[in-house]
């Protein structure tokens, strides 16, 4: 079983709708989520991290922890064209950082 | 976000030479470093984890004599591709974090063609 799960996706929405990701892990004493955007050829950079259960907001994008469900979800509203791009899940438990396989979002103008 | 300094960005090496890539951390103590090797159109894989001062944490899989990883300074962390090969070809990315459970920022990253 892999520590991170994702669905690869392509994931395809129109431009100005909400795109949801979603993430599963597997290692239930996890404490540390994020969420990494890869545009193609690029390294990852950081959109989001949240520790507790619940919802975290920043601008257009909302993180949610549900750790009894061992489920992160990222939510984009009013997905633009330059958010395509492959959506990266990832877990620290103490001193490993594993990723998901990645999700691709396509948003259509 | 903190700033992590991957070099160099692409490298060509003859089969059998050993590649250098460095990996520093510019604005923070890197106590964790990860280094990551990414094929194309497929996820990152975690080769190793090195903290300052000790030896790599290599993941199942990764021989440790090919992949020489130094973390001698909480700022500065490398990786060797020791004798390489074709299929040593790819993107190595690497990553620092500057405390436990916390964010990892992560480098450029090194396209690396062996010819």
């Amino acid at each position: 079983q892999k520590e991170v799960e994702q669905n690869s996706g392509p994931l395809s929405v129109p431009e100005g709708a909400i795109a949801s990701l979603n993430c599963t892990y597997s290692d239930r004493v996890s404490q540390s989520f994020f969420w990494y955007r890869q545009y193609s050829g690029k390294s990852p950079e950081l959109i989001m991290s949240i520790y507790s259960n619940g919802d975290k907001e920043d601008g257009r994008f909302t993180a949610q922890l549900n750790k009894a469900s061992q489920y992160v979800s990222l939510l984009i509203r009013d997905s633009q064209p330059s958010d395509s791009a492959t959506y990266l899940c990832a877990v620290h438990n103490f001193n490993k950082f594993y990723f998901g396989s990645g999700t691709k979002l396509n948003v259509k103008p | 976000g903190a700033v992590v300094s991957q070099h160099p960005s692409w490298v060509i090496c003859k089969s059998g030479t050993s590649v250098k890539i460095e990996c520093r951390s510019l604005d923070f103590q890197a106590t964790t470093m990860f280094w990551y090797r990414q094929f194309p159109k497929q996820s990152l894989m975690l080769m190793a984890t090195s903290n300052e001062g000790s030896k790599a944490t290599y993941e199942q899989g990764v021989e440790k004599d090919k992949f020489l990883i130094n973390h001698a300074s909480l700022t500065l962390s490398t990786l060797t591709v020791t004798s390489a090969h074709p299929e040593d070809s790819s993107f190595y990315i690497c990553s620092a974090s500057g405390e436990t459970g916390g964010e990892a920022f992560f480098g450029q990253g090194t396209r690396l063609t062996v010819v």
